[in-house]
């Protein structure tokens, strides 16, 4: 059974940094994209950024909302993806989702998802 | 202007049809594949339909899901009270490199 759980929410103030991580099982991690998202709160749903496996580069794509400010890594040997955040905002106050990405021709398909984990920012 | 757009609300009875519509902005976006995810109050999003028409395993059969040119609509048929959410469209965009979702319908079940 796949699974993905986040962690490393909280309450931050504006201007500090935190890092995220999610936890795969259940699944060959480093054959997967793996997709960061978030939901502000009352809100739709937000791409945030991706990392191609690293036997595909392990290349990553941030959403122009938060580039510079958010990078993204993993661990293949422990399947884990982290979201590292930066120079947060108010703005960034969200429940961040993790979710594996399954190719499907030349779809792109976030298919699995974590129950996400809250971050708020906030002085 | 959006790249996809959906109504903000829908609702129908129990048992009944109902569909949510997802436009499009321009015809060269979801020509990899419209994505539908089911988001149920305090949970997290679930995917309903890839690839325009494509059941996951385990979504049951009254979901279902098109797409024609740049219009394309999730049917929930047999409508029941625990499919009352948020219900989202999705798809890759090329240019950004990243996906895109619609704004989200939230289905009542009066």
């Amino acid at each position: 059974e796949v699974q993905l759980v986040e962690s490393g929410g909280g309450l931050v103030q504006p201007g500090r940094s935190l890092r995220l991580s999610c936890v795969a099982s259940g699944f060959t991690f480093a054959d997967h994209a793996m997709t960061w998202l978030r939901q502000a709160p009352g809100k739709g749903l937000e791409w945030v950024g991706f990392i191609k496996g690293n036997a595909y580069g392990g290349t990553t794509e941030i959403a122009a909302s938060v580039k510079g400010r958010f990078t993204i890594s993993r661990d293949d040997s422990k399947s884990i993806a982290y979201l590292q955040m930066s120079s947060l905002k108010t703005e960034d106050t969200a429940v961040y989702y993790c979710s594996r990405v399954r190719d499907v021709l030349a779809n792109h398909v976030p298919d699995y998802w974590g129950q996400g984990t809250l971050v708020t920012v906030s002085s | 202007q959006s790249v996809l757009t959906q109504p903000p609300s829908a609702s129908g009875a129990p048992g009944q049809r109902v569909t949510i519509s997802c436009s499009v902005g321009t015809s060269n976006i979801g020509s990899k594949g419209l994505n539908w995810y089911q988001q149920l109050p305090g949970m997290a999003p679930k995917l309903l339909i890839y690839s325009n028409d494509q059941r996951p395993s385990g979504v049951p059969d009254r979901f279902s899901g098109s797409k024609s040119g740049t219009s394309a609509s999730l049917a929930i048929s047999g409508l029941q009270s625990e499919d009352e959410g948020d219900y989202y469209c999705a798809t890759w965009h090329d240019t950004l490199y990243g996906w895109v979702f619609g704004g989200g319908t939230k289905l009542t079940v009066l």
